[in-house]
């Protein structure tokens, strides 16, 4: 069990670029989240893939936001022209079925 | 709506006492609650989880929540706190209710544990 991996752990860019993070679930599970963590707050729920579907999404996934997760395994997360206020970490997490999240070590954004 | 509420930013106990994080929750229907904590610059780490049965459950690292229905509370507790259990404690709630494959897990805003040498 290699657990949650995601790339890349840290991510500078300018105001107005686009950005892409990946994420590789835990090998056999089924089920992959994102979250984004700003300090002093709980992470917050993005969206969620069951498979290759995704069948649910946050109010806070903006249309600047597109997620997929191809084949059922690894995920990307984008974000096109970003904007200083989408600086934050951004968090993947899976599991099999419906029990607890097993989460990855989190890309940090910084939009300057 | 589903939300959690972790009443102290930060908790401060002498090694080898006893510590207690508090949470208490709201769901609509059957809660399934988590714990979990964060040291600094890694990612969350799962400690325990309660879904049904016994209203203690234990976990890892020795920490152990009590499931308090009437109290809608799931606090925290482990007998001897240990100096390398200070970091950051995440508690979480997803409502059981059926609603077709419905996941959101929502998080508390953390509570620091501070234990002092």
């Amino acid at each position: 069990d290699t657990g949650v991996s995601q790339n890349p752990r840290h991510k500078i860019t300018k105001r107005g670029q686009n950005v892409t993070f990946r994420c590789d679930p835990i090998s056999e599970h089924n089920r992959l989240y994102w979250y984004r963590q700003t300090l002093g707050q709980g992470p917050e729920f993005l969206t969620y893939f069951q498979n290759e579907a995704q069948l649910e999404k946050s109010r806070l996934l903006s249309d600047r936001f597109s997620a997929e997760r191809p084949k059922g395994s690894f995920s990307t997360l984008e974000i096109q022209r970003t904007e200083q206020g989408d600086s934050a970490m951004y968090l993947c997490a899976s599991s099999l079925l419906s029990y607890e999240q097993y989460f990855g070590p989190g890309t940090r954004l910084t939009v300057t | 709506a589903q939300s959690v509420a972790q009443p102290e930013d930060q908790v401060n106990v002498a090694e080898g006492n006893p510590l207690t994080v508090k949470c208490t929750y709201s769901v609509s229907g059957n809660p399934y609650l988590f714990w979990y904590v964060q040291y600094p610059n890694r990612g969350l780490q799962f400690l325990l989880k309660y879904i049904t049965g016994d209203n203690l459950v234990k976990g890892s690292y020795g920490f152990e929540a009590e499931f308090n229905k009437s109290q809608t509370s799931f606090h925290l507790k482990k007998p001897s706190a240990l100096v390398s259990d200070s970091a950051l404690y995440f508690c979480a709630v997803r409502d059981l209710t059926p609603s077709g494959g419905y996941q959101k897990v929502t998080f508390g805003i953390g509570t620091k544990l501070q234990v002092i040498p």
